[in-house]
């Protein structure tokens, strides 16, 4: 596609429910990241894959969250038992290369995530 | 540990004229990038203008600008001719070399209010 896909756009979940989020990262790129946007704060990092391997899971609030890229191209995040505090917008971005001397990242429209 | 400060919240613009945003940041670091990134009610993060620490020309694109004081560790957005679209949340990000990870650490964000 022509830029990176999230889906669901929304997601509402009962506390304890699993949810699975969805990444389609831009054809190609090696880099591709997750952050979780608290409302009306900063998106702030939680993992990030070069190709399948998953390099940094150092942002990653809880066991409860877990994050694979398979295949090097669609991520998933996972986040299990959902708690009230996980309500955020989760953003996926991806980047050609690694590192940020010739690239940028391409950021999805996000899911936001409602814990009820 | 890397950080970045946002401590304007809200701003207001008349549409055509000026406006400057600010952002410090706290690193040890002595080659990184800066990042200022447009985040419309869409969600999705968008990217305004970059700077590498080791330039010392400011970046410049169109009508934005940044003002880029590296030893005060002070990184100013100035948008000219303000535009009705220009309205959104903007995030100062800061991006470090690999020993720092790839991550992207943003700000709090400034949320601009452009006025007819």
């Amino acid at each position: 596609g022509a830029g990176v896909s999230q889906s669901p756009r929304y997601k509402v979940a009962k506390r304890g429910q699993d949810v699975a989020l969805r990444c389609d990262p831009i054809s190609g790129h090696v880099s591709l990241f997750w952050y979780q946007q608290a409302l009306g704060q900063g998106p702030e990092f939680l993992t990030y894959f070069q190709n399948e391997a998953q390099l940094d899971k150092s942002g990653l609030p809880s066991d409860r969250f877990f994050a694979e890229r398979p295949e090097g191209s669609v991520s998933t995040l996972k986040i299990q038992r959902t708690q009230q505090e996980d309500s955020a917008v989760y953003l996926c971005a991806s980047s050609l290369v690694t590192g940020w001397l010739n690239t940028e990242a391409f950021f999805g429209q996000g899911t936001r995530l409602t814990v009820v | 540990a890397q950080t970045v400060t946002q401590s304007q919240p809200e701003m207001s613009v008349q549409e055509a004229e000026t406006v400057t945003l600010s952002c410090t940041y706290d690193t040890s670091e002595s080659d990184y990038y800066l990042f200022w990134y447009k985040q419309p009610p869409s969600r999705q993060m968008i990217l305004v203008i970059r700077q590498e620490a080791y330039k010392q020309q400011n970046a410049t694109e169109n009508r934005f600008s940044v003002n880029f004081q590296k030893a005060a560790k002070s990184f100013s957005l100035k948008i000219s001719d303000s535009q009705l679209g220009d309205a959104a949340m903007y995030f100062c990000a800061y991006a470090g070399t690999e020993t720092s990870g790839s991550r992207l650490t943003f700000g709090e964000g400034t949320q601009l209010t452009v006025n007819p």
